[in-house]
């Protein structure tokens, strides 16, 4: 079975600066897709950033970059230039090739003071 | 504006009732999902469709039920026989891609919570 772990509970980081989130998962699949989604106070579920595993390239949106280590099995989330907007939950999620199940990790509270 | 409309926000149930949330997506996705949401916790699986009249089971299904009557909606109902069903509930839709490497992502609604009285 899938896991998704995410080591920090809470991070917090002054505006404008970077921030990394980690994100470690488990399994046996070869083809997967990894995604990082943002939960802001309003509880909506918005997608940040998506990386396919067969894709060396790390993906890139704006000020939200991965860092994604396959063999070790590691998608960090780095954002540049942080805002107060940023302020959030953020859930790393596994999903195998082929599937349409997400498997989500336990998430990581960001906050942005100024 | 397309989008997955969630209703309603808050709910509260009696011990012993059932209740429906409403989902309901006009972004023409052929598949969704209901996800269960507790503090300190990801988002677990609770049930899943691809298609009309056809859904499968998630990771924590029992105590829940779906119907797929329509490609647009997804009502869950939460029955007396889930025994914790104080939570954060959150459905989602996607498209299905076609050929390897097209998991295409999950959209999700605002949410309903719901609490027992």
């Amino acid at each position: 079975a899938q896991t998704v772990t995410q080591s920090q509970p809470e991070m917090s980081v002054q505006e404008a600066e970077t921030v990394t989130l980690s994100c470690t998962y488990d399994t046996s699949e070869n083809n997967y897709y990894l995604f990082w989604y943002k939960q802001p106070p309003s509880r909506q579920m918005i997608l940040v950033i998506r990386q396919e595993a067969y894709k060396q390239q790390n993906a890139t949106e704006n000020r939200f970059s991965v860092n994604f280590q396959k063999a070790a099995k590691s998608f960090s989330l780095k954002i540049s230039d942080s805002q107060l907007g940023d302020t959030a939950m953020y859930f790393c999620a596994f999903m195998a090739y082929n599937t349409d199940k997400l498997i989500f990790g336990t998430g990581t509270r960001l906050q942005v003071f100024p | 504006d397309g989008g997955i409309t969630q209703s309603p926000k808050y709910l509260f149930r009696k011990e012993g009732q059932n209740v429906t949330l409403s989902c309901e997506q006009n972004l023409n996705h052929d598949a969704m999902y209901w996800y269960r949401q507790d503090p300190g916790q990801g988002l677990r699986l609770i049930y899943y469709s691809q298609i009309v009249n056809d859904f499968q089971k998630g990771d924590i299904a029992e105590g829940y039920s779906v119907s797929r009557e329509k490609k647009e909606s997804f009502p869950l109902t939460v029955t007396s026989a889930q025994k914790n069903p104080t939570a954060f509930y959150l459905c989602a839709s996607s498209t299905l891609g076609q050929g390897p490497y097209s998991n295409q992502p999950q959209h999700f609604g605002d949410g309903t919570r719901l609490s027992i009285l």
